[in-house]
């Protein structure tokens, strides 16, 4: 258990629709990341916030949008939902804001269908 | 720009033997660190190792040792006495000081045989 709880683990949806991930980060852990795993793209980094500010951006869509509150846990939400959107979602955190030795502590994972 | 690199998409190993993963990286940022992590096919991310830019000596932890060669710019996982449960996707991922995100490589998947 690496302590990153995200909600919901599987979610099956429909074309337009809109979702909201959770996560939850390790107890202490300031940084927050987003992550997209689908099958023909790999682990695509999405967005990262650090203590509530959003610190570096990836290739997010601009119908995805996350936050961080101040409890740290975070959301992402998925608007204008396409097919293409299927994939595994990654939450991770890290007690760091950057780099070095700190590693990411990942969740299990929402895995999104959009039918 | 920071790009890490995996050119293996997948390779067979036997019990017990040993295999080497490869991972090359490219940054200017003279702090940074490279990771492995193990997916299998239950989907969660397990870390398995870590090697700091600066870090005199290769890392290891346990049957994992990153063979760590800084001027070509290599960071390659090298697995001792496979097991069954090591068949897994193999991801290596960098980060740096400056840039904070992780960036992860395509991933190498490794079935070993009895």
């Amino acid at each position: 258990d690496s302590g990153v709880t995200q909600t919901p683990k599987h979610l099956i949806t429909a074309t337009g629709q809109r979702v909201t991930l959770r996560c939850s980060p390790r107890s202490g852990d300031l940084s927050v990341y987003w992550y997209q795993q689908s099958l023909d793209q790999g682990l695509q980094f999405l967005i990262q916030y650090y203590n509530g500010e959003e610190r570096a951006k990836g290739n997010i869509l601009e119908r995805f949008s996350a936050q961080q509150f101040p409890d740290l846990h975070s959301e992402l939400n998925l608007s204008s939902l396409e097919l293409g959107d299927s994939a595994l979602y990654f939450c991770a955190s890290s007690v760091r804001p950057s780099g070095g030795s700190g590693e990411l502590f990942f969740g299990e994972g929402s895995r999104l269908t959009v039918l | 720009a920071q790009k890490i690199t995996q050119t293996q998409p997948g390779m067979f190993v036997q019990e017990k033997e040993a295999v080497t993963l490869d991972c090359t990286y490219d940054t200017s940022d003279p702090s940074y660190g490279l990771f492995w992590y193990k997916q299998p096919s239950s989907g969660e991310m397990i870390f398995l190792i870590y090697q700091g830019s600066y870090d005199q000596q290769n890392a290891t932890e346990g049957r994992y040792s990153l063979n760590f060669q800084k001027a070509r710019k290599s960071a390659n996982l090298v697995i001792s006495a496979s097991q069954l449960g090591d068949s897994a996707m193999y991801f290596c991922a960098m980060t740096t000081d400056s840039w904070g995100k992780f960036q992860f490589g395509a991933g190498t998947q490794v079935v070993v045989t009895p």
